[in-house]
């Protein structure tokens, strides 16, 4: 069965520190790949997706994250955290031809320290 | 341009009463997903629509249906509430290029009491 693991319920970091929120999934072949933000009371916001070709993709905000077929995992990263990254981050897969139907993980809450 | 919109965004019912919801697509988009958030959990697929028809259905019993309007606008229906049907209810949206990117709404939340 499709599914996706995110180990880290949650997570503090310093302003300024980087980040790395962890994705594993569970699929049958390469499936879609991404990245949601959702902050208090909002719906969720693309970061970014992972298709095909280059396992490293980038997304808004500063965010990227790696591709690895591997691992099945799907990494994202930044650099330098700002206060404002402070949300609930959801890694998402979804089938091929799928029709865009995803399944997400649980969450990993990000909370930023000044 | 419009997003996704999503009413009401706030509502409470008891268990038993039937409740609707309703979304607007964003603008070009034809399809549209609903989603149940629980507290502390990911979103889960409950069905897609697309020209009038559910084309996908997830893991969710018959009281939840659904329904698209030709303005590709649609409608959540939940009868029989039960306690654990409270949740936020996410609608999301896409296009015909049927990349896997969904734009979501904010969300309808519902309380069972």
């Amino acid at each position: 069965a499709q599914s996706v693991t995110q180990p880290d319920i949650h997570i503090t970091v310093s302003e300024g520190a980087s980040l790395e929120l962890r994705c594993n999934y569970s699929y049958g072949a390469t499936p879609y790949l991404f990245w949601y933000v959702q902050s208090p009371g909002q719906g969720l916001q693309l970061l970014l997706k992972y298709f095909s070709g280059d396992t490293l993709v980038q997304g808004i905000k500063g965010f990227e994250a790696e591709f690895k077929r591997s691992q099945s995992s799907f990494n994202l990263r930044k650099p330098s955290v700002h206060w404002s990254d402070a949300a609930e981050y959801f890694c998402a897969v979804g089938a091929p031809g799928g029709y865009n139907k995803l399944i997400f993980g649980a969450g990993t809450r990000l909370a930023v320290h000044p | 341009d419009a997003g996704v919109t999503q009413s009401p965004t706030h509502l409470i019912k008891t268990r038993g009463q039937q409740v609707t919801l309703r979304c607007s697509p964003k603008s070009g988009h034809d399809t549209v997903s609903w989603y149940q958030q629980a507290l502390g959990q990911g979103p889960q697929f409950i069905f897609q629509y697309y020209e009038e028809e559910e084309r996908q259905r997830g893991n969710f019993p018959d009281r939840f249906s659904g329904h698209q309007y030709p303005n590709y606008s649609s409608e959540l229906n939940v009868n029989a509430l039960l306690l654990g049907d409270s949740a936020l209810y996410l609608c999301a949206s896409s296009g015909p290029s049927n990349t896997g990117e969904l734009f979501f709404g904010e969300g309808s939340r519902l309380t069972v009491l």
